[in-house]
């Protein structure tokens, strides 16, 4: 069983459309998170919850909407989606003070 | 904010030789992870060290954290084609202690030719 999944592992869109990514995990973690991997492989935190409460939220557009219904699961939407959205987006989980687990990554390409 | 900064950005050596990955880190370490990235794969887990002057191994792999706790190596004997990716070096932040929040360097892209 895989520990964190996520999907869709491609997405290709246009430029204004609005897209989700889901991620689940079942290792009964409290805290989850996503990251945005650019093109020169740099991973950076965009959010975190803690069972299902928002605890990081860096400087992201608002475009961008995590919701997490329950702390195995942590989705996000993005908005009138950009060009330069275009990345590879990891969702995680970890119990805090401890290693992160990563999703497979979910490669956007918005035209 | 602190940073973290790997060298070198790229390597490429011939299978069989050793070669090391430095991570440095712009404010003190309170937890150093790495990580290697394979291409259209997750992160997987490698190694992590919170004491100073720590030294853990896991098959070829071996990875320090110094005595002041602002730099970290990764060093690997007698590469193998398998170890060939991308290796980032993830900390927690100053001030994220209780979050878990992990901020990493830009990563080591590996080759290894066999």
């Amino acid at each position: 069983d895989t520990a964190v999944s996520q999907t869709p592992k491609y997405l290709v869109t246009q430029m204004g459309n609005d897209k989700s990514i889901k991620c689940e995990q079942n290792l009964g973690h409290d805290t989850m998170y996503w990251y945005k991997q650019d093109s020169k492989k740099f991973l950076k935190i965009m959010f975190s919850y803690n069972n299902k409460e928002l605890i990081i939220n860096e400087t992201v557009p608002n475009r961008f909407s995590p919701k997490s219904p329950d702390k195995a699961h942590l989705n996000l939407h993005i908005n009138s989606l950009e060009l330069g959205d275009s990345a590879v987006y990891f969702c995680a989980s970890s119990q805090v003070h401890e290693k992160l687990f990563f999703g497979s990554g979910t490669q956007l390409s918005v035209l | 904010s602190q940073e973290l900064e790997q060298s070198p950005q790229s390597l490429i050596v011939q299978e069989g030789k050793n070669l090391t990955i430095n991570c440095t880190s712009s404010k003190t370490l309170y937890g150093l992870y790495w990580y290697k990235q394979k291409y259209g794969e997750g992160l997987i887990f490698l190694m992590m060290l919170q004491k100073g002057g720590e030294e853990k191994s896991h098959e070829k792999i071996t990875a320090k954290l110094d005595e002041k706790k602002q730099q970290s190596s990764l060093h690997i004997t007698a590469s193998q084609p398998s170890h060939a990716g991308i290796y980032l070096c993830g900390a927690i932040g100053e001030g994220s202690s209780n979050t878990g929040k992990l901020i990493f360097g830009q990563g080591t892209t590996l080759q290894v030719k066999p």
